[in-house]
């Protein structure tokens, strides 16, 4: 139990375009996603954190116009990276948290590469 | 504010050796601990965790022991395998809320 999906886990796209990313739990609820940014051989740094019917919150120095996250059901949270840029180029990967379960408990999907040409 | 600090890698060790990889935080409550682990191409996976002091956490031969008086959360494994190969990284939890803080994560490569 406890999978969370990511979808696309590879996309490439141009410069200036807005890429989609979908971050769904798969068996069960979450009333909070979160959205990672890791570049390569570093770690995770958190984007934001995602709460279901309301917006999102943002760490500091996260364009909040420019990575637009979105948690419209207790399933489904979704980054759009607007205006890409290859700078934008990253492993953005999302995690949930299970609703009910002790506060420690967050599940992480398997990533979405995104390279912006 | 909260940090981690891990080993410096990139660990390369012969199948069968012993690991230890070095994990240490600084928090200003009791937070929960966790090591995770992320194979090439994949999201992290919980490997272990351990929630306040004195826990052992253990999984999959792995396992790490939440030291308070050292601020210390090391990873051991006494007989690694190639398929260990991976990244490892160790994290904490607040106790006010959900929010995992990362390490820098360690590189491990088990050459058969």
């Amino acid at each position: 139990g406890a999978v969370v999906s990511q979808h696309p886990s590879r996309v490439i796209c141009k410069s200036g375009t807005s890429v989609k990313i979908e971050c769904r739990s798969l068996d069960f609820q979450a009333t909070t996603m979160f959205w990672y940014r890791q570049f390569p051989k570093q770690s995770l740094m958190l984007m934001a954190t995602s709460n279901e019917g309301s917006k999102a919150t943002y760490e500091q120095g996260v364009e909040k116009d420019k990575f637009l996250i979105n948690h419209a059901s207790l399933t489904l949270s979704t980054l759009t990276v607007t205006s890409a840029h290859p700078e934008d180029s990253s492993f953005y990967i999302c995690s949930a948290r299970v609703v009910g379960r002790v506060f420690y408990e967050q599940y992480f999907g398997p990533g979405t590469r995104l390279t912006v040409t | 504010g909260d940090s981690v600090t891990q080993m410096e890698g990139p660990v390369t060790l012969s199948e069968e050796a012993f690991l230890t990889i070095n994990c240490t935080y600084t928090a200003t409550g009791y937070p929960s601990l966790f090591w995770y682990v992320q194979y090439p191409g994949e999201g992290l996976q919980l490997l272990l965790k351990a929630t306040k002091a004195d826990d052992k956490g253990s999984n999959k031969g792995f396992e790490a022991t939440y030291r308070k008086e050292t601020t210390s959360f090391h990873l051991e494994k006494g007989s690694v395998q190639v398929s260990d190969s991976a990244v490892y990284f160790c994290a904490l939890q607040e106790t006010s809320g959900s929010r995992l803080t990362f390490g820098e994560g360690t590189q491990l490569t088990v050459n058969p």
